[in-house]
């Protein structure tokens, strides 16, 4: 088990609505990362934060949003949420220069009907 | 066409059998490498991490990284019931910080190690 967590688990949402997810970094750990896995197909880059700012971003609309704070801790908010949004999503802790050692928590499955 | 090609299997092999699971990539930035275990419904866990080329051995894992050809492996020697998983392949160009290091994955490749 990595000390990275997330929250909740699990998520069912409803099209148009907005959704929070949460997870705590491993300790040490300065530098968090958002993934979106789909069924059937490995992690996506959402964004990247270090030192409560993002330093990074995939290939995302601007209704995908984050936040890091001081305790390294992070958020990820979807707005206008759609049916193409259901996804595992996953939260990857590193160190600013460890991006071969990323730990990732157990994810939050979201589920938009 | 995808940045990382990896095989989705299945794969299905007998206890005990020799895995080599592989990827390909198309971007020669990418100097950090590594695999990851996905059990369903949990999140990737680490298992190798290669810097540039070369060979890296942990227990019965090995990885192998060829940069000329854009190619690495992971051979798993001994499979076991429990090695049965999703297998990730991860790369990145950057080791992170003000670069950041944004990991590109391939697919995964479904194993099953039957006993």
């Amino acid at each position: 088990e990595t000390g990275v967590t997330q929250s909740p688990t699990h998520l069912i949402k409803t099209r148009g609505q907005q959704v929070t997810l949460r997870c705590s970094s491993q300790s040490g750990h300065n530098t968090v990362s958002w993934y979106q896995q789909a069924l059937g197909q490995g992690p996506q880059f959402i964004f990247q934060y270090y030192r409560e700012e993002e330093n990074g971003r995939g290939n995302f609309p601007p209704r995908f949003s984050g936040l890091q704070f001081p305790n390294y801790s992070s958020e990820l908010n979807v707005n206008a949420l759609e049916l193409d949004d259901s996804a595992l999503y996953l939260c990857a802790s590193s160190t600013p220069t460890g991006v071969g050692e990323a730990f990732f928590g157990q994810g939050t499955r979201l589920t938009v009907v | 066409q995808k940045e990382v090609e990896q095989d989705p299997g299945p794969l299905s092999v007998p206890e005990g059998a020799i895995v080599s699971l592989n990827c390909t990539y198309s971007n020669s930035a990418f100097q950090y490498f590594m695999w990851y275990r996905q059990y369903s419904r949990k999140g990737p866990e680490l298992l190798m991490y290669t810097y540039s080329s070369g060979n890296k051995e942990d227990g019965r894992f090995t990885a192998q990284v060829d940069k000329s050809s854009k190619y690495i492996s992971l051979f798993i020697r001994d499979s076991q019931p429990s090695d049965s998983a999703t297998y990730l392949c991860a790369m990145s160009a950057n080791a992170g910080g003000t670069s950041y290091g944004k990991l590109t994955f391939g697919q995964g490749t479904i194993l099953t190690v039957h006993p």
